[in-house]
């Protein structure tokens, strides 16, 4: 089935630099959506970007997609640690609801 | 405030007790749906509906099922709960219509054991 896949798994910086996430998916999509979850916690969207835009940003927070490659990527710039979490690309396929999540990527900022 | 919620948040059940968890949104959204999140596997879709009296299979719907008589409510039923049902679920929220997927709302999650 069609699915978002992170990248890395895991991801450990010092608070202050750049992260940088990864996610790949395998059909042709209306849109992705990013998505944050710490630890136990509900998902809570980030950012959406639909397949006619190339980038977006929100705050510290920026988007990439390019469908030629069915590849996105989602910075977060001036890391805090509060943006301690697991990070989700969820995409859907054209013409439909429903949203299908990736694995995430674990991200740790270190003090 | 806008929000999903679910009871119970934790709950410890022996195998074969039926039971029920609900779900509620009170942002008038058209889609909802039922996720369960175990280690390494992410979060898969059980059960999804994209309207009142309207209600679909997702990717792993064995043992469970749904209803929707009501457009803010959505529970999750196990007629039959077995330990390989011990999980993490969330029920989640949109709007629907359009092209695409709309932003999601996720309830705080239900802790499920099943001994």
């Amino acid at each position: 089935s069609q699915q978002g896949e992170e990248d890395p798994q895991a991801l450990s910086i010092q608070e202050g630099e750049n992260a940088t996430m990864n996610c790949s998916y395998k059909t042709s999509i209306n849109n992705l959506q990013w998505y944050r979850q710490n630890s136990g916690r509900g998902l809570v969207h980030l950012i959406l970007i639909r397949s006619n835009e190339r980038e977006k940003h929100s705050g510290r927070l920026r988007v990439t997609l390019d469908t030629s490659k069915k590849s996105s990527s989602l910075l977060i710039t001036a890391s805090r640690a509060a943006d301690t979490a697991s990070y989700f690309c969820a995409t859907d396929a054209e013409g439909a609801q429903k949203l299908v999540f990736g694995q995430g990527t674990r991200l740790t900022i270190n003090p | 405030e806008a929000q999903v919620t679910q009871n119970p948040r934790y709950l410890i059940t022996v195998t074969g007790k039926k039971l029920t968890v609900t779900c509620s949104q009170n942002m008038n959204h058209e889609y909802m749906s039922w996720y369960r999140q175990d280690p390494g596997l992410g979060l898969r879709q059980i059960y999804y509906s994209m309207n009142v009296e309207v209600t679909d299979k997702g990717d792993v719907p064995e043992g469970y099922k749904v209803s929707r008589k009501e457009k803010r409510n959505f529970p999750l039923i196990l007629e039959s709960p077995s330990p390989n049902q011990t999980s993490l679920y969330f029920c989640a929220s949109s709007f629907s219509g359009g092209q695409g997927a709309y932003e999601q709302y996720f309830g705080p999650g239900t802790r499920l054991t099943v001994t």
